[in-house]
């Protein structure tokens, strides 16, 4: 089955720094790769996504790259702001109309210092 | 307003007495899905159900049932809930196109 490893655990910028979260995974397969952000004591809800058919997507402060040949998808987050503060996860899944597995990433911990 | 919901959202309980937590969608969703989320070990799915009646082992599916008589419905069973299910658990249902929407969560403890 799917393995997703996720790093850093946990990563302390400054406010207006860049923040780059990386995650690898197995099953070549995949083809679906969402961002989740989850803040202290709420649900963790879809930041951006990104199907294997394209390289990279931006959202404003927001991206995602993905390496289909090295099976390794990065969350870029620019001019990084104390909101930015919160748990990141990635996830994998082969998505296939309306069916998915998702496997996720441990987390990333994202402190953003004023 | 499309959510998910989750009941109940904080439950102390002891080993071996039967609990349900119950979980409703409002978006028509044919998928959902249970999660426990443990401190370094993210998310982990429990059971995942494709549509009304269609249910399935995910990663972690020991100790817990499922049901899915309904489609918005999508109750998580402890028959005999021991302490290694202290977890804070999350019910989800997922569009066509993959986005996974997450109930509040259910804090448990199992003394």
């Amino acid at each position: 089955g799917e393995n997703v490893e996720q790093h850093p655990s946990t990563l302390s910028v400054q406010e207006g720094d860049s923040a780059v979260i990386k995650c690898t995974y197995s099953d070549s397969a995949s083809n679906y790769f969402p961002w989740y952000k989850q803040e202290l004591g709420k649900r963790p809800q879809l930041i951006i996504d990104i199907r294997s058919n394209v390289g990279e997507k931006k959202d404003q402060r927001i991206a995602v790259t993905l390496n289909k040949t090295a099976k390794h998808f990065s969350l870029h987050i620019t001019e990084t702001q104390p909101e930015d503060s919160a748990v990141y996860f990635c996830a994998a899944s082969i998505h296939d109309t309306g069916f998915q597995k998702l496997v996720f990433g441990t987390g990333t911990r994202l402190l953003v210092s004023p | 307003e499309a959510q998910v919901t989750q009941n109940p959202r904080y439950l102390i309980t002891v080993t071996g007495k039967k609990l349900t937590v119950t979980c409703s969608q409002n978006m028509n969703h044919e998928y959902m899905s249970w999660y426990r989320q443990d401190p370094g070990l993210g998310l982990r799915q429990i059971y995942y159900s494709m549509n009304v009646e269609v249910t399935d082992k995910g990663d972690v599916p020991e100790g817990y049932k499922v049901s899915r008589k309904e489609k918005r419905n999508f109750p998580l069973i402890l028959e005999s809930p021991s302490p290694n299910q202290t977890s804070l658990y999350f019910c989800a249902s997922s569009s066509r196109q993959g986005v996974e929407y997450f109930g509040p969560g259910t804090r448990l403890t199992v003394l």
